[in-house]
C-alpha cells in the first residue's frame, strides 16, 4: 500500500546532541511537510519541500533543518535539541501545497533528556 | 493566535449518543479538511470540503462547510467507541494548511 513511513517511532536524545528523523513516501507526491505537535496543540508547520524547493516557516528556529535528497525521502535534523523540542514530529505529503488531502505518517515521538 | 478555533476542546459521551464539533474562523478558506488522530499516530484524512454550503456524509459522520467558507461542523450520529480520537479541522489558505487545536472525543461503552 502507498504510504508515508516515519522512522523511528520513538527517539530519545540527549540535550544538545544532534538528532535526525526520517520520512519516506511511496505516493510520489510532490510536496513533503514536517510538522511539530505538542500535547493538546495543533500541528505546527516547520517547513515543506515542493519538489526540490525548500520553504521555511518564518518562525521555525534555525535549530531545525531539513533535507530532501530525492522524491521519496525527507529528513528533519535538529542540531542542538533542547527540552522544549520534545514533541511528536509528523511528516506529511500532498500533490500540491495547501490543497487536497494530506497523507501523514505515524509520527516520531521525540524525548529530550 | 489560532486561525481556526475548534469547540468544544473536549467531549465525553456514551455510546449511541450524537455529537457535533465545530470549527470556526474569521478567514475564508479555499478548502477545509477534517482529520481524526488516535494516540501515538498521525492524523488520518476523513473528508475535504471545498464549496460553500457543501454537505458530505461518511457513514455516520456528516460534514458541513459554511456558506461563507469560514466555518465547518462535524456531526456524528450514534457514536461508537471506535469514534474516539482527536478531531482536527484544517483550512487551506495561501498554499498552506492551517490546523485547529482539535476536539478530543471520548466515547464510552
Amino acid at each position: 500500500d502507498a504510504m508515508v513511513i516515519q522512522n523511528p517511532r520513538y527517539q530519545v536524545t540527549q540535550f544538545g546532541k544532534p538528532v535526525t528523523l526520517s520520512c519516506s513516501q511511496t505516493l510520489n507526491h510532490n510536496v513533503m511537510y514536517w510538522y511539530q505537535q505538542k500535547s493538546s496543540q495543533a500541528p505546527k508547520l516547520l517547513f515543506h519541500y515542493y519538489d526540490k524547493d525548500f520553504n521555511n516557516e518564518a518562525d521555525t528556529p534555525d535549530n531545525f533543518q531539513s533535507r530532501r535528497p530525492n522524491t521519496s525521502f525527507c529528513f528533519l535534523d535538529i542540531r542542538s535539541p533542547g527540552l522544549g523540542d520534545a514533541a511528536m514530529y509528523l511528516c506529511a505529503t500532498s500533490t500540491a501545497p495547501g490543497t487536497g488531502g494530506y497523507t501523514f505518517g505515524s509520527g516520531t515521538r521525540l524525548t529530550v533528556v | 493566535t489560532q486561525l481556526l478555533e475548534q469547540s468544544p476542546q473536549f467531549l465525553s459521551i456514551q455510546e449511541g449518543e450524537n455529537l457535533t464539533v465545530y470549527c470556526n474562523s474569521s478567514s475564508v478558506f479555499s478548502s477545509l479538511q477534517w482529520y481524526r488522530q488516535e494516540p501515538g499516530e498521525g492524523p488520518v484524512l476523513l473528508v475535504t470540503v471545498v464549496t460553500g454550503g457543501e454537505v458530505k456524509k461518511l457513514k455516520r459522520l456528516t460534514f458541513q462547510f459554511g456558506d461563507a467558507r469560514k466555518d465547518s461542523s462535524l456531526h456524528i450520529t450514534a457514536a461508537q467507541p471506535g469514534d474516539t480520537g482527536l478531531y482536527l479541522c484544517a483550512g487551506g489558505r495561501w498554499g498552506k494548511l492551517q490546523f485547529g487545536a482539535g476536539t478530543q472525543v471520548v466515547v464510552t461503552p
